[in-house]
């Protein structure tokens, strides 16, 4: 599989902003998603981008490819204590049904 | 509807014995996989089906076998499993299984104590 890397700790104060970072080493991605999961629950499907963009933002959620680094990011503006979870970045090949999951950031939010 | 269902949520069994995990959707996806979650690390992909044939099979124990019996169903029947097949399984579509631009619907998964 590919190699899909992230920090496993961030801890915020609510209010502030957290960034989520991931990188990856398939060059033929195609979309790259980021999904969230809280405890004892399933994978939530936040937003996606498509490799030939640069930066998608949907409401509080901004996301960041820098293409030629295989560096991908999420912006979480106005953290609250409900964005507490662990937030997985994949990647999707050119051809195929594949996603590879990164490592996993746990995003702690502190009152 | 993007709801992908998983019965049942928790599931003990012993290693002798034989069950089945349940996933259900109804967006018309005709990809659906299975994943297998330890705690506090990414989803490991174990079984793709494609228009309800298996094209994926990430080279999984025989213990776990999977079936679609039709393109809205997939299960996931466990027999003589070992302690360390305990995880959370989790059931995942998608709209078009030759497009990697169509996301992952995940379930909320089945957290499966073997012992």
């Amino acid at each position: 599989g590919e190699d899909v890397e992230q920090s496993l700790f961030l801890s915020v104060r609510e209010g502030d902003s957290s960034v989520i970072n991931c990188t990856y080493t398939d060059s033929s991605s195609t979309y790259l998603y980021w999904y969230k999961q809280e405890p004892g629950a399933g994978l939530q499907l936040l937003t996606y981008i498509f490799s030939n963009m640069d930066m998608k933002q949907d409401q509080r959620l901004t996301v960041l490819l820098n293409k030629k680094d295989k560096h991908l990011s999420l912006r979480i503006a106005d953290t609250q204590t409900g964005d507490s979870a662990i937030y997985f970045c994949a990647e999707s090949p050119l051809t195929g049904n594949q996603f590879y999951f990164g490592t996993g950031t746990s995003l702690t939010v502190i009152p | 509807d993007t709801e992908v269902t998983q019965t049942p949520k928790h599931l003990v069994m012993g290693m002798t014995n034989k069950k089945s995990l349940k996933c259900e959707q109804h967006m018309g996806h005709r990809a659906m996989y299975w994943y297998k979650q330890k705690a506090k690390k990414p989803p490991e992909l174990m079984f793709v089906y494609s228009y309800e044939k298996l094209s994926i099979n990430e080279s999984v124990p025989s213990r776990f076998s999977p079936e679609c019996p039709n393109s809205s169903l997939l299960n996931l029947h466990l027999h003589a499993l070992q302690p360390e097949d305990s995880a959370l399984y989790l059931c995942a579509s998608s709209q078009d299984p030759g497009q990697s631009s169509y996301e992952q619907y995940f379930g909320p998964g089945t957290r499966l104590t073997v012992t």
